[in-house]
């Protein structure tokens, strides 16, 4: 079975430029994750999908940062403008079922992203 | 709140056991994790226990569980240089898969 796919793997922009990232889970997985990973730091969640919709976004800076899940299978995760603080891995995750069982969390390869 | 705590390095010789602790403060988590993250990629799901258990063993994994004292432990028996990364502790709740993540433990396995 393909893994999580996520691409680019590495990024690196200027403050207040916009990057987007791209993930495509685990085929059939309802569940999609992005998480932050800053150096030295385990991940933080930003955002969790079920199907198209946003599960928990409570960690996310919305005023900076979006993520969608249109058709409920790839999503994308944006920052606009991106502030140096922003530099980090940025890893999405998938599960193949409903919170309420213990569900193994796949991981992709993260997208390393440096805001200079 | 969720908050994980974890020490940072370890180093071991190849053959010895090794030990990683964790400290957890949601006595409400349902279920305790410990994620290996090797370098350049994501994480991978080693293992994990229930919050009523004090034991699990699976392999040359040992986790054991504190909860009086919200201590988590992973015990790696005869440790393999393949074991070198880091180790994240994670908490859980029922009936929510979002995921509290300590900073890691980084493991060197010496030859």
């Amino acid at each position: 079975e393909a893994g999580v796919a996520q691409s680019p793997r590495y990024k690196i922009i200027e403050k207040r430029q916009s990057v987007a990232f791209w993930c495509n889970p685990i085929s059939g997985h309802a569940t999609l994750y992005w998480y932050q990973q800053i150096l030295g730091q385990g991940p933080k969640l930003l955002i969790q999908f079920q199907n198209n919709g946003v599960v928990d976004d409570s960690q996310l800076p919305k005023d900076r940062f979006s993520a969608e899940r249109l058709k409920g299978v790839d999503s994308t995760l944006k920052i606009q403008p991106a502030k140096l603080e922003d530099s980090a891995v940025y890893l999405c995750a998938s599960s193949g079922s409903l919170a309420g069982i213990v569900d193994e969390q796949y991981f992709g390869p993260g997208t390393r992203l440096t805001v200079t | 709140g969720e908050d994980v705590e974890q020490s940072l390095f370890l180093s071991v010789r190849e053959g010895d056991s090794s030990v990683i602790n964790c400290t957890y403060t949601d006595s409400s988590s349902t279920y305790l994790y410990w994620y290996k993250q090797e370098p350049g990629a994501g994480l991978q799901l080693l293992t994990y226990i229930f919050s009523n258990m004090d034991m699990k063993q699976d392999q040359r994994l040992t986790v054991l569980l504190n909860k009086k004292d919200k201590h988590l432990s992973l015990r790696i028996a005869d440790t393999q240089t393949g074991d070198s990364a880091i180790y994240f502790c994670a908490e859980g709740l029922y009936g929510n898969n979002r995921l509290a993540f300590g900073k890691g433990n980084q493991v060197v396995v010496i030859p």
